[in-house]
């Protein structure tokens, strides 16, 4: 089964607009953390987001922010304000156990913020 | 504070032929990964180094692949002979406080 699943291939939003980028995750280890990445056409990973499974918040950083919900398994991405910087690759990951442990990651969704 | 670097940038050569990649991670970081992304599918984790120590190899393809980090500073990893399915993009990354790991540019590989 998909670690980390990612069912929005491509996403369009009109700049300004707030977009939510979905990601669900299964793992049967208590301590987890969950990651979002963002891949420009230029090709480097950009660490957004982290959220620990048992940090009680969601995590928030500026314009980002990550709806955990723990019981569904989900980790969406929540970015307000669109702009046309932020179109990209979002890749969703997960790090099982607490450890520096490897990733696991997402296919990945487009998203394209139009003017 | 500099980032993830890794060299050379693009990379093209013929099937049969070798490659060395390298990665230079964050300094003080001791864990450092290899992860690749072949066109149109995941990212997928190859190695994980601890200082110069290999964590976990778990993902490398096969034995074509030989990885190392001596000193424990920058890593390379070098693909003889390369094969055309090899293609793609090589990322090296390096551990944070909560393990986010920095994630350099990448190395985009050709294989012909």
């Amino acid at each position: 089964a998909q670690k980390i699943t990612q069912t929005q291939p491509g996403m369009f939003v009109q700049e300004k607009e707030a977009v939510t980028l979905d990601c669900t995750y299964d793992t049967s280890d208590p301590s987890y953390g969950l990651f979002w990445y963002k891949q420009p056409s230029s090709g480097e990973m950009i660490f957004l987001i982290y959220q620990g499974s048992y940090d009680q918040q969601n995590a928030t950083e500026g314009r980002y922010s990550l709806n955990f919900q723990k019981a569904r398994k989900s980790a969406n991405l929540v970015i307000s304000a669109s702009q046309l910087g932020d179109s990209a690759m979002y890749f969703c990951a997960m790090r099982e156990g607490s450890g520096y442990s490897t990733l696991t990651f997402g296919k990945g969704t487009m998203l394209l913020v139009s003017p | 504070e500099a980032g993830v670097t890794q060299f050379p940038s693009h990379s093209v050569i013929e099937k049969g032929q070798t490659v060395t990649l390298r990665c230079d991670p964050i300094s003080g970081h001791d864990n450092l990964y290899w992860y690749r992304r072949v066109m149109g599918k995941e990212i997928k984790f190859l190695l994980h180094f601890v200082k110069e120590s290999k964590q976990d190899e778990s993902g490398m393809p096969n034995n074509r692949f030989l990885a190392e980090r001596t000193g424990g500073t920058y890593s390379t990893l070098k693909v003889q002979p390369a094969e055309l399915e090899d293609s793609g993009v090589y990322f090296c990354a390096s551990s944070g406080r909560w393990n986010e790991q920095f994630f350099g540019p990448g190395t985009r590989l050709t294989v012909l």
